[in-house]
């Protein structure tokens, strides 16, 4: 299947700091990606989605001013977390979608994100 | 929009037997259901997907049945094996695949 690479895996960061976070397509481009978040034991919630050249489109009750996304070629998306807080600890996860129409959605492994 | 529910939460079963979940949904214009396979500190990764003009979808030791005028589908896993316990998400998708709607997750546990 595609690849879908999330980088990095892990990363702490001081609170009020940035943080970027990095979406790639290997092998396949994606005109759709996704950014999801994930609290421990819980499912996945959609934050936004991206289209390439485009503005993301947020989902009710995520700051969009405070998660930044831009998809500026075709298998590259990235979230920026900004002035970044305790409460925004947590495991994001990216996913892409091949093609216009087509349906699989390929995961990429996360990002475990730790405010102190 | 569209909510789907998954359940049981938790699902322990003995080596070898099967072990099935399910997820129900509200819109009737969901046509798309994956099945996602997630591990401690990892992506979820499909494992197998049903399209909405399909009852019923088998890949060796994993399948997927949908029942749409129910609006449910389960996913059936036979002759478990330890490396089978990891969370499981049933997923949703709109007409325009615009979106994934997933549920809570159930954590299978398969005992040797």
């Amino acid at each position: 299947g595609a690849v879908v690479s999330q980088h990095p895996s892990r990363v702490i960061c001081k609170s009020g700091t940035s943080v970027k976070i990095e979406c790639r397509s290997l092998d396949f481009q994606a005109t759709t990606m996704f950014w999801y978040r994930q609290f421990p034991k819980q499912s996945l919630m959609l934050m936004a989605t991206s289209n390439e050249g485009s503005k993301a489109t947020y989902e009710q009750g995520v700051e969009k001013d405070k998660f930044l996304i831009n998809h500026a070629s075709l298998t590259l998306s990235t979230l920026t977390v900004t002035s970044a807080h305790p409460e925004d600890s947590s495991f994001y996860i990216c996913s892409a979608r091949r093609g216009q129409r087509n349906t699989e959605a390929f995961f990429g492994q996360g990002t475990r994100l730790t405010v102190v | 929009g569209e909510n789907v529910e998954q359940h049981p939460s938790t699902l322990s079963v003995q080596e070898g037997d099967s072990a099935v979940i399910k997820c129900t949904y509200s819109d009737s214009a969901s046509n798309y259901f994956p099945w996602y396979k997630q591990e401690l500190g990892k992506g979820p990764q499909l494992i197998i997907d049903i399209r909405s003009n399909v009852g019923e979808k088998k890949d060796q030791r994993i399948a997927v049945t949908l029942n749409k005028t129910a609006k449910h589908f389960s996913l059936h896993i036979t002759e478990t094996q330890p490396e089978d316990s990891a969370v499981y998400f049933c997923a949703a998708s709109d007409y325009n695949f615009n979106k994934f709607y997933f549920g809570s997750g159930t954590k299978l546990n398969v005992k040797p």
